[in-house]
């Protein structure tokens, strides 16, 4: 069965400093990946997309970016965090977009 | 531009039935998901429509009316642990999901 790691859970990180957060799939290949951000009450906010090793699409230009070194890993970044970037970061994945997304458990992110 | 509308809160009652209602306005359509997710919690699959009519998985059903841009999930016999949130997206024609904000769902005893 296919399952979708993504860590850490709770991250607190003061204004300026990076960020990396991992998310892996294991028991699928060639999976599509997503990134996305959830503001407190708020929907869901795509952030980045992959279909492959090294294609990355980008939503929504800021000071996040994405990698995806390996086949099914997929690395959210920042050089620099804002206190704007503080959210609920969700990993995902499907094998095609009519089986609906898995998300990973989410990791809670706040800039202080 | 694209849109999904959706309440963003309603409560009920232990052991009623519930209708979260879904409206959308996208470029194209190529599903419609339900998405349930609890506080704190990653969003978990509940349904998915492509055709028009009704879906039934135990105690929740989801309904699509494409002519209509109208969608709803249908909860019965309500327990504590529904209380949620509860996500519509749509599938546009791009195969791009397109998410609403969201229906809190809130059950008292």
């Amino acid at each position: 069965s296919q399952t979708i790691h993504q860590w850490p859970a709770t991250l607190v990180q003061p204004v300026g400093s990076p960020l990396s957060l991992e998310c892996t799939v294991e028991g699928t290949s060639n999976p599509n990946l997503y990134w996305y951000r959830q503001a407190a009450g708020r929907g869901l906010q795509l952030l980045f997309y992959s279909v492959g090793i090294g294609q990355i699409s980008s939503e929504v230009p800021q000071n996040l970016s994405a990698s995806r070194p390996q086949d099914r890993q997929f690395i959210l970044s920042s050089k620099k965090l804002l206190l704007s970037d503080s959210g609920f970061y969700l990993c995902a994945w499907t094998r095609t977009e009519h089986y609906g997304y898995t998300f990973g458990s989410g990791t809670r992110l706040t800039v202080v | 531009g694209q849109n999904i509308d959706q309440p963003t809160e309603m409560t009920a009652t232990e052991g009623a039935i519930v209708q979260i209602n879904c409206t959308y306005q996208t470029s194209g359509f190529n599903g419609l998901f339900w998405y349930q997710q609890h506080a704190g919690e990653a969003p978990t699959f509940l349904s998915y429509n492509v055709l028009d009519g009704l879906e039934e998985k135990g105690r929740f059903s989801s309904f699509l009316s494409r002519s209509k841009g109208y969608s709803y999930l249908l909860l019965k016999e309500l327990q504590m642990k529904d209380s949620a949130s509860y996500l519509c997206a749509v599938l546009d024609s791009n195969y791009q999901l397109i998410w609403g904000a969201g229906t809190k769902l809130i059950i008292k005893p």
